[in-house]
């Protein structure tokens, strides 16, 4: 089973700046890496796939990158409804496996 | 668009089934999805049914515990679990694959249901 572990588990950011949170894999994934945006009461939301491309409808302010091992969400310039936990995911092989999740709030 | 079925409420050692059925698409094309959420925790992928309903793949943890179903002539995808502890109340979710154009990337989650909350609690 592939580990996903995300860094860090919190951040604290003003509206306005950008935000960026790390995921790594225990092996190589390749591109193979989707982010998810979850609020609370609600499913997750796709945001990347492929590592670095966007899903429908996301706004461009949300970008992905990286590759193998280390991979990296952006969010350029946080807007209110960013607010929320943030999980990669990793699905080179079955079982998929999620990070812990890095929740951003607000500072 | 995934509909999933109501909360459940269940003793220690009971099984419950949660469907999830489909709608807007052609449901027989893709893949469906069960992840778990417990309370404050994160996601937990539990396994995977084809389109044909015809293969599985379960978590390790969860083998001999879940099965996944599907009826085509409904449109509807069903999750038992059984020998239910408090160690499996949680959300469930199904979800699919996302699509653009002619391409499908079947385990990038895209279409989720809302979400069935299952306690288990004596």
């Amino acid at each position: 089973e592939i580990v996903m572990t995300q860094s860090p588990a919190t951040l604290s950011v003003s509206p306005g700046e950008r935000a960026t949170l790390s995921c790594r894999a225990s092996q190589s994934v390749g591109s193979n890496l989707a982010w998810y945006q979850q609020k609370p009461g609600q499913a997750p939301r796709l945001l990347i796939y492929g590592a670095s491309a966007r899903a429908t409808v996301i706004p461009a302010r949300f970008s992905g990158s990286g590759s193998g091992t280390e991979f990296t969400l952006t969010i350029s310039s946080l807007q209110s409804e960013d607010f929320a936990v943030y999980y990669c995911q990793q699905y080179s092989n079955w079982p998929l496996t999620f990070g812990p999740g890095t929740k951003v709030d607000i500072k | 668009q995934l509909v999933q079925s109501g909360a459940e409420v269940k003793k220690p050692g009971a099984s419950v089934k949660v469907s999830c059925k489909a709608s807007g698409y052609t449901f027989s094309d893709y893949y469906i999805h069960w992840v778990r959420q417990a309370p404050g925790q994160g996601l937990e992928w539990m396994g995977i049914i084809n389109p044909s309903g015809t293969s599985t793949s379960y978590a390790q943890k969860l083998q001999g515990r879940v099965t996944m179903t599907r009826d085509t002539s409904t449109s509807t995808i069903y999750m038992e679990l059984s020998s239910l502890s408090s160690e499996d109340t949680a959300v469930y979710y199904c979800a699919t694959g996302y699509c653009i154009g002619t391409s499908c990337y079947d385990d990038a989650l895209d279409i989720w249901g809302q979400g069935t909350i299952v306690t288990v609690s004596s």
